[in-house]
């Protein structure tokens, strides 16, 4: 089954304690990305992959890093963490055949709260 | 730069309603166009999509058509359920592969 899978799925944890979200797809495809999903704000992007050890900052990156060693693995890295940090994470991958015009595939999210 | 707006809700309707979600969009070049469906704790499932002007994007019973003379992409379904209560998203993809662009998100109350 084509997916995209996140760990954990939810996460309480305190300030300044790193912590790793991990993201992997099965569908071979080049592009993945993080977003942030908080009320109100709809999704707002935290950083993207182009293909393996290419990487770019999103609209919201600072406090995170990624990483992208693997075509079907891309790493969220909270070094640390903040309340402000606190939201619901989505991770989504897509490829760039018929010239761009697919849609993104999303895992399941990981609820993620900072004391 | 590209960016989608899209009506704030909640938006409540009685079952068997209809529906409308307004969805605006400011792109340069030829964007596609996407909704997406969440149901409360899932993410974000692919509804429908639209490549080209004119196009109509369609599926288990939601419409939407693009629509480049008024930059626009509205979400409709003749007769809702209460199995459609969901937060609804527009989004666009446009020139640069690397991005989409989400409106704020539209969420659904369909009452029995």
């Amino acid at each position: 089954e084509a997916q995209v899978t996140q760990n954990p799925r939810y996460l309480i944890t305190v300030t300044g304690k790193k912590l790793t979200v991990t993201c992997s797809q099965n569908m071979n495809h080049e592009y993945m990305s993080w977003y942030r999903q908080d009320p109100g704000l709809g999704l707002r992007q935290i950083y993207y992959s182009m293909n393996v050890e290419v990487t770019d900052k999103g609209d919201v990156p600072e406090g995170y890093k990624v990483s992208r060693k693997e075509k079907r693995n891309f790493p969220l890295i909270l070094e640390s963490p903040s309340p402000n940090q606190t939201s619901l994470y989505f991770c989504a991958s897509w490829s760039d055949w018929d010239r761009g015009h697919n849609e993104q595939f999303f895992g399941p999210g990981t609820r993620l709260t900072v004391l | 730069g590209d960016s989608v707006t899209q009506m704030e809700g909640p938006v409540t309707l009685s079952e068997e309603a209809f529906l409308t979600i307004n969805c605006t969009y400011t792109a340069t070049g030829y964007p596609s166009l996407f909704w997406y469906v969440q149901y409360p704790g899932e993410g974000l499932q692919l509804l429908l999509k639209a490549t080209k002007a004119d196009d109509k994007g369609s599926n288990k019973g939601f419409e939407a058509t693009y629509r480049k003379e008024t930059t626009s992409f509205h979400l409709e379904k003749g007769s809702v359920q209460v199995s459609d209560s969901a937060v609804y998203f527009c989004a666009l993809k446009g020139g640069n592969f690397n991005k989409f662009y989400f409106g704020s998100g539209t969420k659904l109350n369909v009452k029995p």
